[in-house]
């Protein structure tokens, strides 16, 4: 069992609505949860990150954590076609010292 | 905040050459750098945690004597592939983490292609 598990996807939402990203661990160690979007041919960047279980909201973001299901989530209102990206969902693992990333969701807004 | 620089973002090298990356916290110290590297169309695989002035952690399967990691001041650490050969070639990417932070900030990645 990998992890840090995501759906592959692509997963498409038309532009305005609610794109939704999930991402389960196996570590029930971990205690901080990170989203990074990477575009293609780039490098991550950082969108949000959630220690503490329930939502945690940033703009046209939302996070969300329930450690008892190992699940966290990724919200994104509004979609729009610049949030076409890869989503990785990342996990604090190994004590705390690394991150363990998913293999990421391809997001594809569509007009 | 939080800029993470790498240089170089491109290199094409011959096989059998060795390769120097460098990353840079510009704006905050990092006692800890990490490097990543991604194959296309696959998530990043964590290669190493480089703390300054020690000595890097490998992740299992990668070579310590073939991906060098010197971490010589708190806002630099390169990677050096020694002997590359065409296998070698993938995006190589190192994040950096400020003092008493859990956050990984990545930098923008370097490209090795080698022939």
């Amino acid at each position: 069992q990998k992890e840090v598990e995501q759906n592959s996807g692509p997963l498409s939402v038309p532009e305005g609505a609610i794109a939704s990203l999930n991402c389960t661990y196996s570590d029930r160690g971990s205690q901080s949860f990170f989203w990074y979007r990477q575009y293609s041919g780039k490098s991550p960047e950082l969108i949000m990150f959630i220690y503490s279980n329930g939502d945690k909201e940033d703009g046209r973001f939302t996070a969300q954590l329930n450690k008892a299901s190992q699940y966290v989530s990724l919200l994104i209102r509004d979609s729009q076609p610049s949030d076409s990206a890869t989503y990785l969902c990342a996990a604090h693992t190994g004590g705390g010292n690394k991150l363990t990333f998913g293999t990421g969701t391809q997001l594809k807004v569509e007009l | 905040g939080a800029v993470v620089s790498q240089h170089p973002s491109w290199v094409i090298c011959k096989s059998g050459t060795s390769v120097k990356i460098e990353c840079r916290s510009l704006d905050f110290q990092a006692t800890t750098m990490f490097w990543y590297r991604q194959f296309p169309k696959q998530s990043l695989m964590l290669m190493a945690t480089s703390n300054e002035g020690s000595k890097a952690t490998y992740e299992q399967g990668v070579e310590k004597d073939k991906f060098l990691i010197n971490h010589a001041s708190l806002t630099l650490s390169t990677l050096t592939v020694t002997s590359a050969h065409p296998e070698d070639s993938s995006f190589y990417i190192c994040s950096a983490r400020d003092v008493g932070a859990q956050t990984q900030y990545f930098g923008p990645g370097t490209r090795l292609l080698v022939l």
